[in-house]
């Protein structure tokens, strides 16, 4: 079957980093979506990756091992709005992206 | 408008009802997509476009229908509701490459309660 698996609620401190992990089973693989979700909101885009490594954008950075079947989001910095959910989802064999439950991130002052 | 609109927002159905949620994009996306997601699950596929006039069965489609009749329009019908159809719908649409899964961009959602 697929499955992917992360946390399902962390909590950091504002102005701290925190790593999201997530693991992956899936019949192939067609790349790796990181995906932020506010309450009530629609999903929104972070990142991506298809080959093994770290890709950086500004506070966010998103790391991959295809060996592994594993990936991390790391947040630094962390601002009160980034308290959301994200979503770490897996293009299969298809091209369709299997969604992993979603990780709620806590962030206190 | 500019990206995904749905509607409506949100909804009350009582069980037995037909229903259409309406999904409209004005990036000329050739793929298109529609999700439900429950508290607890990740979004899960009910079906999909990946063209105009084609359309495929996700993860989840019985009780669901879609059609595609043009590249911006991708109507959801619920043919008779029923209660566990009871979630937050959300359509979403992507450029095809044919050679992966690009980024997805999401509407706004419909909020669909079944009684």
């Amino acid at each position: 079957g697929q499955n992917i698996d992360q946390p399902t609620e962390m909590t950091a401190t504002e102005g701290a980093i925190v790593q999201i992990n997530c693991t992956y089973q899936t019949s192939g693989f067609n790349g790796l979506f990181w995906y932020q979700q506010h309450a009530g909101e629609a999903p929104t885009f972070l990142s991506y990756n298809v080959l093994d490594g770290l890709e950086e954008k500004g506070r966010f950075s998103s790391f991959l091992s295809r060996s592994k079947g594993y990936s991390y989001l790391l947040l630094k910095e962390l601002q009160m709005k980034d308290s959301a959910s994200y979503l770490c989802a897996v293009g299969d064999s298809n091209y369709q992206l299997i969604w992993g439950a979603g990780t709620k991130l806590i962030i206190k002052p | 408008i500019a990206g995904i609109t749905q509607a409506p927002t949100s909804q009350i159905l009582a069980a037995g009802r037909r229903m259409t949620l309406r999904c409209t994009q004005d990036m000329r996306h050739n793929a298109m997509y529609w999700y439900r997601q429950d508290l607890g699950l990740g979004l899960r596929l009910i079906h999909y476009s990946n063209t105009a006039g084609t359309t495929g069965k996700g993860e989840v489609p019985d009780g669901y229908s879609v059609s595609r009749a043009n590249t911006d329009d991708f109507p959801l019908t619920l043919a008779s509701a029923v209660p566990s159809q009871t979630s937050v719908y959300f359509c979403a649409s992507s450029e095809s490459s044919g050679t992966g899964p690009l980024e997805q961009y999401f509407g706004p959602g419909t909020r669909l309660t079944v009684t």
